[in-house]
């Protein structure tokens, strides 16, 4: 059975830093493109970054929105995708899905970002 | 980007009735284009891939149909399990993007 859980969200102040994790099973994670996706409050959603696999030179790619301030990263040995948020604005609030192929998609995990 | 405009953002449906949703590319697409279904508390789930292509698993009330720059997802008897929002997504080119969303209510 196919499994992703993300991690490590959570109230954040403006300007600060967050590590998500997504921790898969069940497939096999190392031939596998991974993707961020969010979902705002009001229920856009909006796909984030994604980093495809070692034969592909684990090339990754980024919404304009968040280029320059966050990294997608992975560990085939740990069958994890990690998302690292930096210079945390207030519009980064939302909830944060990790997916395989936009077929199966984590829990997803809140990220809110206030003062 | 690629804009979906999705149509429309809610609708009401009685049980049995036939249920479709619109999506509109700003340029065209070519077939590649998904269909979510997302239920309240829940993360989106895959029902139709490249346009018209039901996910295994999804029931065959759903269908898809479209090309060029208009999509369409049509439900073919509603039926209360359905009442969830929709949205569409293209993957044509990067950045894959979404469209706004339909929150279908039942009746």
């Amino acid at each position: 059975e196919v499994q992703l859980v993300e991690t490590g969200g959570g109230l954040v102040q403006p300007g600060k830093s967050l590590k998500l994790t997504c921790a898969t099973s069940g497939f096999t994670f190392s031939n596998a493109w991974m993707d961020w996706v969010r979902q705002s409050p009001e229920k856009q959603l909006e796909w984030v970054a994604q980093i495809k696999d070692k034969s592909n030179n684990y090339a990754t790619y980024y919404a304009e929105s968040v280029k320059g301030r966050f990294t997608i990263s992975r560990d085939d040995s740990k069958s994890s995708v990690y998302l690292q948020m930096n210079s945390l604005k207030e519009e980064d609030t939302a909830i944060y899905y990790c997916t395989w192929n936009f077929d199966y998609w984590g829990q997803g995990v809140m990220v809110t970002v206030s003062s | 980007d690629i804009q979906m405009t999705q149509s429309p953002a809610s609708l009401s449906a009685s049980l049995g009735e036939t249920v479709s949703i619109e999506c509109l590319a700003s340029e065209g697409i070519s077939n590649d284009l998904a269909w979510y279904q997302q239920k309240s508390g829940k993360s989106p789930q895959l029902l139709i891939y490249a346009a018209s292509r039901l996910q295994d698993g999804v029931p065959s009330r759903f269908s898809g149909s479209g090309s060029g720059t208009r999509y369409s997802l049509k439900i073919s008897g509603m039926q209360p399990e359905d009442e969830a929002d929709y949205f569409c997504q293209q993957s044509y080119k990067y950045p894959p993007t979404f469209g706004g969303g339909t929150k279908l209510e039942l009746k």
